[in-house]
């Protein structure tokens, strides 16, 4: 099993241009969530996927929007990038279970973005 | 809104050390509480989980209860190794969807 994979591992972009990054869930696994990490800081919440539509949303601006596609791997696109969206995002992924209820989170290592 | 503050780092101990890293949460209702380990250049792991008052989670030697009257989930280990040397995390999760909300993690160096 890989557990939950991210490409790319490293990002370099400069301000104004778009980024994807890429998510493959952990095998088994339907659900999917973003994270921000900046820099000595605790992951912060983007939004979740669950059957192809966002499911709950953290604070963050519509610049930041996100796909799900059939075999549950997910995308994350960031527009009109910013200095401070330099961080490391990190897609976690989980199973919910035909009574609702969500299973343990597994993380991905992260990719690593950053906006000169 | 839901909160975690854990206490500031880096924390250095000397190798058998015994830690203690503080973590005080606000949430509404009764949430699942984490911690979460990230070494150096990898992604969170989960350590332990507890899911309602007076659970203790354990794992590798370190202890965490949750303690609904001081809303508090410290982590302990009686005697760290330097491999123990990471960034933890302490979370909680609250409602139906799987939105985790974390602190500003702690920074363990073991040193020998």
């Amino acid at each position: 099993d890989a557990g939950v994979t991210q490409s790319p591992t490293h990002l370099i972009k400069t301000r104004g241009q778009q980024v994807t990054l890429r998510c493959s869930p952990k095998s088994g696994h339907d659900t999917v969530s973003w994270y921000q990490q900046a820099l000595g800081q605790g992951p912060q919440f983007i939004f979740q996927y669950y059957e192809e539509e966002e499911r709950q949303r953290g604070n963050f601006p519509d610049r930041f929007s996100g796909h799900q596609f059939p075999n549950y791997s997910s995308e994350l696109n960031v527009n009109a990038l910013l200095l401070g969206d330099s961080a490391l995002y990190l897609c976690a992924s989980t199973h919910r279970s035909g009574s609702g209820r969500f299973g343990e989170q597994f993380f991905g290592p992260g990719t690593r973005l950053t906006v000169l | 809104g839901d909160s975690v503050t854990q206490m500031e780092g880096p924390v250095t101990l000397s190798e058998e050390a015994f830690l203690t890293i503080n973590c005080t949460y606000t949430a509404t209702g009764y949430p699942s509480l984490f911690w979460y380990v990230q070494y150096p250049g990898e992604g969170l792991q989960l350590l332990l989980k507890a899911t309602k008052a007076d659970d203790k989670g354990s794992n590798k030697g370190f202890e965490a209860t949750y303690r609904k009257e001081t809303t508090s989930f410290h982590l302990e280990k009686g005697s760290v190794q330097v491999s123990d040397s990471a960034v933890y995390f302490c979370a909680l999760h609250s409602g139906g969807y799987q939105k985790v909300t974390f602190g500003t993690g702690t920074k363990l160096q073991v040193i020998p």
